[in-house]
Order: structure tokens, then sequence, then C-alpha cells
């Protein structure tokens, strides 16, 4: 059963600074991993996508790495705004074609 | 576009009632799911669908039914309706397994 996991659960920064969010998943028989954002009370905002075959994604001050063979994959945030001020989500898709979530990291970007 | 478009936003209901969340989306794809989101839990697979026709249980589909019998429509059912049921409940739909996931507003289900 796959089981993706989060960490850190939550993480309040200073505005400027560079983050990593990380996401680790126990079977690498996936399709692809995906990254999200949601607001308070929001949907779901997708972020980037890596499929099993590509190692990075890049998407403006984002960038999302993936390392199927241990399970690992991060998101780096690069010069931190408070509009980053979110939860990010972790989903990957396996080979049964289910979409399975971390429970996600709130970040806090403090001004 | 409109995407994914989920029917009602908000609905209260006493428990033993039934209702339907409604999930359409106009982009011809063929995988649709359904999520609920409880707080701090991240979100749970209740149903998924490949396409019209087939339907498969995910992680928590106790209290639930689905129904795929167009590409654009996958509604979920909830019959006998329980406060565990309370939660806010995510539609989602991607073209393929190679594709990107996109995701509705939610509807946010109360069960009294």
């Amino acid at each position: 059963k796959q089981e993706v996991t989060q960490i850190p659960a939550a993480l309040s920064v200073p505005e400027g600074e560079n983050l990593v969010l990380n996401c680790s998943f126990t079977d690498s028989a996936i399709y692809n991993l995906q990254w999200f954002r949601q607001d308070p009370g929001k949907g779901l905002t997708s972020l980037l996508l890596i499929q099993s075959s590509q190692r990075e994604q890049t998407s403006g001050r984002l960038n999302a790495s993936l390392d199927k063979s241990s399970g690992r994959s991060t998101l780096y945030i690069a010069a931190s705004q408070p509009g980053d001020s979110a939860t990010y989500l972790c989903a990957v898709m396996n080979r049964d074609d289910k979409i399975i979530f971390g429970k996600g990291t709130r970040l806090h970007i403090l001004p | 576009n409109a995407g994914v478009t989920q029917t009602p936003k908000f609905r209260i209901l006493k428990i033993g009632q039934s209702m339907t969340l409604q999930c359409t989306q106009d982009m011809n794809h063929n995988y649709m799911y359904w999520y609920r989101q409880d707080p701090g839990m991240g979100l749970k697979l209740i149903y998924y669908s490949v396409g019209a026709g087939i339907t498969d249980k995910g992680e928590v589909p106790n209290g639930y039914n689905v129904s795929r019998s167009t590409t654009e429509d996958f509604p979920l059912r909830l019959e006998l309706a329980a406060p565990s049921q309370t939660s806010v409940y995510f539609c989602a739909s991607s073209y393929s397994s190679r594709r990107a996931a996109f995701f509705g507003q939610g509807t946010r289900l109360t069960v009294v």
C-alpha cells in the first residue's frame, strides 16, 4: 500500500529565504509525482508535475526534484514571499491509477 | 474554460438523509477522482474512474457510491449520511496517468 509522507508538517520562515519541502513515498512503482498548493478554504492548484522518468521540473521560483529509486521528492522555493504562504501537498500517481496524497506542509512566510 | 465544476458548494444534511454531490468536467478527461479532506489529514481517495462505465474503490469507500455513465460526469452518492461524513469533498480529473490532475473548488458537507 502506497504511503506518502511530508516533512515538516508546518514551517515558518522569514521573507526572502530559500526553503525546501520534503516528500517521501513507500512504493516506487509510480507514473508521476505532482506538487499542489492549497490556500485556506480553497481547492488545489497544480504547481509542478514530474514524470517517473524525469529528475526535476522548474517553474519560476519553484523547482521540484524526484529520486524514484529512493522514494523521495523535494520542492525548492527560492526567495520566498508572503504570498507563498499556503499548504503544499505532494501526490503520487500509482501504477493502479490511484493518486495518493501526503498530509501536506503548512508554510508561513513572515513579512 | 470551466474546468472541474462541483455542486453544491455547501450543504447541511441530517443524519440518515441521502444526497448526491455533482462533479462535471469539460476537458474530455478520462480519469476522475473523488476525495475527502479532513482537517490535518490530507486528502483521502474515496472512488476513482479511468473511463465511462469503469469505477474502482479508493482508500475510504464505505458509505459512498459512484457511477460514471458519461465521460463528463462523476457523481458521488451518500446514502444514510453519518456525522463521520462531515468533510470537504473534492473532485479531480486528468486526461491520463501521465498528465496533471485538476481539482474542483470543493463541497463543504456537514452532517448533523
